[in-house]
């Protein structure tokens, strides 16, 4: 168990529909990152918060946004839901924001667009 | 962006042997991880190893940072290794907007 928590674990919708997904972080680390795993683009990097803060960003679309809380949960949105979003979504954390940050994954959520 | 090749693709061992995974990446690199993907999808850290050699139990890892490329080694193979490893990286200097990449990844299957 890597101490980060991501829900819900599946999610099934439909296409043009609006979902959110859910991540805490481990005790302790104050950046959280999304990444979007899908057979054809692999693994990418979408977005990344520190402390509350948007750090970084990667090949996000326009359509998701995210957010991270005082709390320091984060939420990542996707709306217009299109079949090409269906994938695997991954949250992970690090306690600081820097080149020599080991990530820790959650277990991800499964999103599917029918 | 900076390119991560890892090779083999795919590899199957019977159990109790050994083998070697290899990533090639195309830049200097800060921040190099090797990760585990599970057959139930979970990603598991094993290394954080942007330079030299480090060890965990039947796995080690080794990158050479001058010659681009990292070598993750599994000893005495067992079922539950199944599943994918994947290279992770960070190009040096590349700007707040450059997070790890992460290359395609090599199955490994290991038989009974």
């Amino acid at each position: 168990d890597s101490g980060v928590t991501q829900t819900p674990k599946h999610l099934i919708t439909a296409t043009g529909q609006r979902v959110t997904l859910r991540c805490s972080p481990r005790s302790g680390d104050l950046s959280v990152y999304w990444y979007q795993q899908s057979l054809d683009q692999g693994l990418q990097f979408l977005i990344q918060y520190y402390n509350g803060e948007e750090r970084a960003k990667g090949n996000i679309l326009e359509r998701f946004s995210a957010q991270q809380f005082p709390d320091l949960h984060s939420e990542l949105n996707l709306s217009s839901l299109e079949l090409g979003d269906s994938a695997l979504y991954f949250c992970a954390s690090s306690y600081a924001d820097g080149p020599n940050e080991k990530l820790f994954f959650g277990s991800g959520t499964q999103l599917s667009v029918l | 962006g900076i390119q991560v090749e890892q090779s083999p693709p795919d590899l199957i061992l019977q159990e109790g042997a050994n083998s070697t995974l290899r990533c090639n990446f195309s830049d200097s690199v800060n921040n190099l991880q090797w990760f585990h993907q599970n057959p139930w999808g979970q990603l598991i850290n094993l290394f954080y190893i942007p330079s030299g050699t480090k060890q965990n139990g039947r796995l080690s890892a080794t990158t050479v940072a001058t010659e681009r490329y990292s070598l993750l080694y599994i000893s005495s193979s067992q079922t539950t290794d199944s599943g994918v490893y994947f290279c992770a990286v960070e190009r040096s200097g590349a700007g707040a907007n450059s997070k790890l990449t992460f290359g395609k990844g090599i199955t490994l299957s290991v038989r009974p």
